[in-house]
């Protein structure tokens, strides 16, 4: 069974600056899948990034990167020139990639609460 | 209507009630998924379905009880609840099971169990 840590259930950050959260994974699958979702306050929840173990390269979407470590087993968010609209719970989450087994079994951490201050 | 919709948005039910849930996507999706989502608790996956297919059941309780008649609807079946049960409720759809592919949240029924 996999499981998912985020450690830090709250931070804060001024607007536009920078802001790293913190997730870590434990599996014994060799292949899979690792996200990052947001779910602001009273709103859907909705992919921020995406990343797929079999790739080195971290993945990127505009203000929004990934360290991932795999051999550490380390993915954590960085948010670049944070916005108040950031304002989130932020949820880490892991998929194995076992082929037909897998059928989109997302295993979540906790969530951080990640407030943007003006 | 559009992306990921649920009704109703709140249900209050007392324990020997009888309700349910329901999930419509309007993404073309095939594939769709029901979550809890309890105070100071990870999601917690209760069931997938594939192609109207039920290919996961994450040891939930029967009393609840999924019902999937095609790929765009999905129902949550509650009966004779636990107040532990109260907590929001989320669907979500992909376009595939599996696959790494992003999977789409609607906004959540929070249901109260008295």
């Amino acid at each position: 069974a996999q499981t998912v840590t985020q450690s830090q259930p709250e931070m804060s950050v001024q607007e536009a600056e920078t802001v790293t959260l913190s997730c870590t994974y434990d599996t014994s699958e060799s292949n899979y899948y690792l996200f990052w979702y947001k779910q602001p306050p009273s709103r859907q929840m909705i992919l921020v990034i995406r990343q797929e173990a079999y790739k080195q390269q971290n993945a990127t979407e505009n203000r929004f990167s990934v360290n991932f470590q795999k051999a550490a087993k380390s993915f954590s968010l960085k948010i670049s020139d944070s916005q108040l609209g950031d304002t989130a719970m932020y949820f880490c989450a892991f998929e194995p990639n076992a082929g037909g087994t897998s059928y989109g079994k997302l295993t979540f951490g906790q969530g951080t609460i990640l407030t943007v201050h003006p | 209507e559009t992306g990921v919709t649920q009704t109703p948005r709140h249900l209050v039910m007392g324990m020997t009630n009888k309700k349910s849930l329901k999930c419509e996507q309007h993404l073309g999706h095939n594939a769709m998924y029901w979550y809890k989502q309890s105070a100071k608790k990870p999601l917690e996956l209760m069931f997938v379905y594939n192609f109207k297919e039920q290919t996961e059941n994450n040891s939930v309780p029967s009393r609840f009880s999924p019902e999937c008649p095609n790929s765009s609807h999905l129902f949550l079946h509650l009966h004779t609840l636990q107040p532990e049960d109260s907590a929001l409720y989320l669907c979500a759809s992909s376009h595939l099971a599996g696959g790494g592919g992003t999977q789409y949240f609607g906004p959540g029924t929070r249901l109260t169990v008295l």
